[in-house]
């Protein structure tokens, strides 16, 4: 079965520190995608960023990259320079290339300190 | 750029009663799709549409069904509402060309609580 696990219920950072967050999956497939959306208090679900599991080179979006080790089935968020603005729910997806579904973990919940 | 639109925001059912959630997207999307948020369970997909004029059911269906009006929008109800169906829903919706093209776009999420 495909699954999403994010071991980390919660997660706190001082302000301007970095933090990172974990995420594994469990396929069996090569050609996948995987995701990591923000749900901050207004519960809108926002894209952070995402990955080819074909490219080997680690995504980055400005303050936000990752960690992403195929062999390992890993997929880490790194929040670099952390802003209060980043606190939220975190949430790792993955997808199989040419489907429709997305698997969801259950969330990090992420706490920043002023 | 509005995106993805849901209606209502937040609502009350009693048990039994009947209901429509209404979605909307802007960005020519061809799939959309509507998932359920419980605490501590993630998304679950209820259904998807890959696209104008067809629907399929996703992890969740039981109690729901849906309907995909036009390329734009797709709604959905719960015929006879039940305290298990208390959640947040979400609209979402993605090109559906494959790659990237199926990153999807979350609308802002409807709650709904069943008494």
């Amino acid at each position: 079965a495909q699954t999403v696990t994010q071991s980390q219920p919660e997660m706190s950072v001082q302000e301007a520190e970095t933090v990172t967050l974990s995420c594994t999956y469990d396929t069996s497939e090569s050609d996948y995608y995987l995701f990591w959306y923000k749900q901050p208090p207004s519960r809108q679900m926002i894209l952070v960023i995402r990955q080819e599991a074909y490219k080997q080179q680690n995504a980055t979006e400005n303050r936000f990259s990752v960690n992403f080790q195929k062999a390992a089935k890993s997929f880490s968020l790194k929040i670099s320079d952390s802003q209060l603005g980043d606190a939220a729910m975190y949430f790792c997806a993955y997808r199989v290339s040419g489907t429709y579904k997305y698997i969801f973990g259950t969330g990090t919940r992420l706490k920043v300190l002023a | 750029n509005a995106g993805v639109t849901q209606t209502p925001k937040f609502q009350v059912l009693k048990t039994g009663q009947s209901m429509t959630l209404q979605c909307a997207q802007d960005m020519n999307h061809n799939s959309m799709y509507w998932y359920r948020q419980d605490p501590g369970m993630g998304l679950r997909l209820i259904y998807y549409s890959a696209s104008e004029g067809t629907t399929d059911k996703g992890e969740v269906p039981n109690g729901y069904n849906v309907s995909r009006l036009n390329k734009r929008e797709f709604s959905l109800r719960l015929e006879s509402a039940a305290p298990s169906q208390t959640s947040v829903y979400f609209c979402a919706s993605s090109e559906g060309t494959g790659g990237f093209g199926n990153t999807i776009y979350f609308g802002e999420g409807s709650w709904l609580t069943v008494v």
